[in-house]
């Protein structure tokens, strides 16, 4: 079935650091991939979304890339800051119930 | 615009009792979702109501159980509570079956 996998954190990085989280995925047909964070004590909030192939989604100064070829869906940011300190889940969306598929989620610790 | 509010927000339960957890969605949105989120198993989906009907049930004993009113406001309810309960529920809302989810604050629930 389908599945989604994440680097295993915590990802601890210094502020102004550039930032990766991997994230690969195993689905059959053409998922939508997600990118979400949680904040602590809070909800799970939509950091950016891509649809298709090369789609490109983007916020905050995050971006990730769809690349079919190799099945991914690497989050990164050129200078990360203590505010960004969260979990972060990749997800996709497929079949025929659109139903979201979750990794196991990347806790990230920017130290200032 | 306001977002997926979810009541209450800390629940704390004893061993057998039972709980009601509510969800508002987005207005305008038709379709709402439940996810459970422990430390030891990540996010799990529980189910997905769209136009009160069920369409999608995840992996979970029938102690769990929801419903959908006809303004798409959501209840899920837990009976016979035990310790493995205790949790992170959250609430996610979409406008129709293809579209992003967003997701409430969560309700925190304690069974001792």
């Amino acid at each position: 079935g389908d599945s989604v996998t994440q680097m295993e954190g915590p990802v601890t990085l210094s502020e102004e650091a550039f930032l990766t989280i991997n994230c690969t995925y195993t689905a059959t047909g053409y998922p939508s991939l997600f990118w979400y964070v949680q904040y602590p004590g809070e909800g799970l909030q939509l950091l950016l979304k891509a649809t298709k192939a090369d789609d490109k989604g983007s916020n905050k100064g995050f971006e990730a890339t769809y690349r079919k070829e190799t099945t991914s869906f690497h989050l990164e940011k050129g200078s990360v800051q203590v505010s960004d300190s969260a979990v972060y889940f990749c997800a996709l969306s497929s079949g025929s119930n659109y139903q979201l598929i979750w990794g196991a989620g990347t806790k990230l610790i920017i130290k200032p | 615009k306001a977002g997926v509010t979810q009541t209450p927000r800390y629940l704390i339960k004893t061993r057998g009792q039972q709980v009601t957890l509510s969800c508002s969605p987005i207005s305008g949105h038709r379709s709402v979702s439940w996810y459970q989120q422990t430390p030891g198993q990540g996010l799990q989906f529980l189910f997905e109501y769209f136009s009160e009907t069920q369409r999608n049930k995840g992996n979970f004993p029938g102690r769990f159980s929801g419903r959908q009113f006809s303004n798409s406001r959501s209840e899920m309810n837990v009976s016979t509570l035990e310790l493995g309960d205790s949790a992170l529920y959250l609430c996610a809302s979409q406008r129709g079956l293809t579209d992003t989810q967003y997701f409430g604050p969560g309700t925190r629930l304690t069974v001792l």
